[in-house]
């Protein structure tokens, strides 16, 4: 079955530090997408970066990237050059072949201190 | 570029009553999901539809109904609502839904309280 897990509820980073948001799933299917979403406090949901199975590289988004750890199926997100607007909650996400869904963690609540 | 567009904002109901929620986009997307996010525990699937014509459960979906009118929009139902149900409801679309590399784009969500 799919599972995501993130484990840390929250997280301080002092502005223009680096940070990483631990996320660890689990599949069966040896093709699925590996997501990370951004809710800031107003509520809507920010698609941030994306990680393909089969991506050799990891994945970099401008500040964020993706360090992938496939065979410790762990996807965590590390952000560079922290900013005051990055604190928000932080969702990790993965979709397989096997249902179309697409599955959450509980979340992480990234706080960025000035 | 509206995206996904998700009715009401904000809906105060009273135990037993009903109400549905409003789900539209314009990506023609073929595969449009309801979630609810609580505290704690993520966002977890209500209902899906991968394609016009078709609706699955989800994790959640006792309590729902749901009506995919066309490829644009897709309905939440809440027959008799009840506080449980308190949540923040999110309608999101996706792609192709055997694309597994596809993200999802979200309405901005719908804060329920049932009282």
């Amino acid at each position: 079955a799919q599972k995501i897990t993130q484990t840390q509820p929250g997280m301080f980073v002092q502005e223009k530090e680096a940070v990483t948001l631990d996320c660890t799933y689990d599949t069966s299917d040896p093709s699925y997408g590996l997501f990370w979403y951004k809710q800031p406090s107003s509520g809507e949901m920010i698609f941030l970066i994306y990680q393909g199975s089969y991506d050799q590289q990891n994945a970099t988004e401008g500040r964020y990237s993706l360090n992938f750890q496939k065979a410790r199926k762990s996807a965590n997100l590390v952000i560079s050059a922290s900013q005051l607007g990055d604190s928000a909650m932080y969702f990790c996400a993965m979709r397989d072949t096997g249902g179309f869904k697409t599955i959450f963690g509980a979340g992480t609540r990234l706080f960025v201190k000035a | 570029n509206a995206g996904v567009t998700q009715t009401p904002k904000f809906q105060v109901l009273k135990t037993g009553q009903s109400m549905t929620l409003q789900c539209a986009q314009d990506m023609n997307h073929n595969s449009m999901y309801w979630y609810r996010q609580d505290p704690g525990m993520g966002l977890r699937l209500i209902y899906y539809s991968a394609s016009e014509g078709t609706t699955d459960k989800g994790e959640v979906p006792n309590g729902y109904n749901v009506s995919r009118l066309n490829k644009r929009e897709f309905s939440l139902r809440l027959e008799s609502a009840a506080p449980s149900q308190t949540s923040v409801y999110f309608c999101a679309s996706g792609g192709t839904p055997w694309n597994y590399n596809s993200p999802l784009h979200f309405g901005n969500g719908t804060r329920l309280t049932v009282t």
